[in-house]
């Protein structure tokens, strides 16, 4: 079964740091861009960063750059996002997915992060 | 890097057909055919439900057919049900290797 799971994310104060993660299974990882997204409480839904099938290639969202860092480790099937220095607005669900044809065809379960002191 | 513009709502009767608008500009939507939709039942994950501006992937209903025009992309329902009440979301390319989503609408079965 194709399928993402994520692991990491909870509460942090603001400034703080948190990792999140996203195992793959049921295909070729290293075959496929793979992106972050987030929602924010009652907002829609924003595109945070993505990462090239080899990882040489990284983009992020305004808002994030400086503060955020996305990688992964193809030889673990994982994807990752480091977050530093965190702020209130950062506040959301963090959902990975995978890149097909310009669009995401797999969707990781989601989850919570909440910046708050 | 600012939201495609989606209308906040959109609402339609059983059996009929509804259409959900995502205006961009020429630097992306105008620019590309890289203009997918995404279905966001509550407590769901998102949904593909077309990509590359026309294109459904396997399983999606052909009730559901996308467009585009300059740059305006277009969501169609035809033959509403009920199990089609859920956020949806537009999703584009706008060059430089950055994306956006739209706002998203609320589209409610009556």
């Amino acid at each position: 079964e194709v399928q993402l799971v994520q692991s990491g994310g909870g509460l942090v104060q603001p400034g703080g740091s948190l990792r999140l993660s996203c195992a793959a299974s049921g295909f070729t990882f290293s075959n496929s861009w793979m992106t972050w997204v987030r929602q924010a409480p009652g907002k829609g839904l924003e595109w945070v960063a993505n990462i090239k099938q080899d990882g040489s290639e990284k983009n992020y969202v305004d808002s994030v750059k400086g503060r955020f860092t996305i990688s992964r480790d193809n030889t673990k099937n994982s994807l990752y996002l480091q977050m530093n220095s965190l702020r209130a607005e950062d506040t959301a669900i963090y959902y990975c997915a995978r890149g097909w044809y310009a669009a995401f065809d797999v969707w990781g379960q989601g989850t919570m992060v909440t910046v708050s002191s | 890097q600012s939201a495609l513009t989606q209308p906040p709502s959109a609402s339609g009767s059983p059996g009929q057909s509804v259409t959900i608008s995502c205006t961009g500009s020429s630097s992306d939507i105008g620019s590309y055919n890289y203009v997918s939709w995404y279905q966001r039942q509550p407590g769901e994950v998102p949904k593909l439900m077309i990509y590359e501006v026309t294109k459904r992937p396997s399983g999606v209903p052909d009730r559901f057919s996308g467009s585009k025009s300059g740059n305006t992309a277009s969501l169609t329902v035809s033959g509403l049900r009920g199990e089609d009440e859920a956020d949806y979301y537009c999703y584009s390319y706008t060059g430089s290797n950055i994306w956006v989503f739209g706002g998203g609408t609320k589209l409610t079965v009556l």
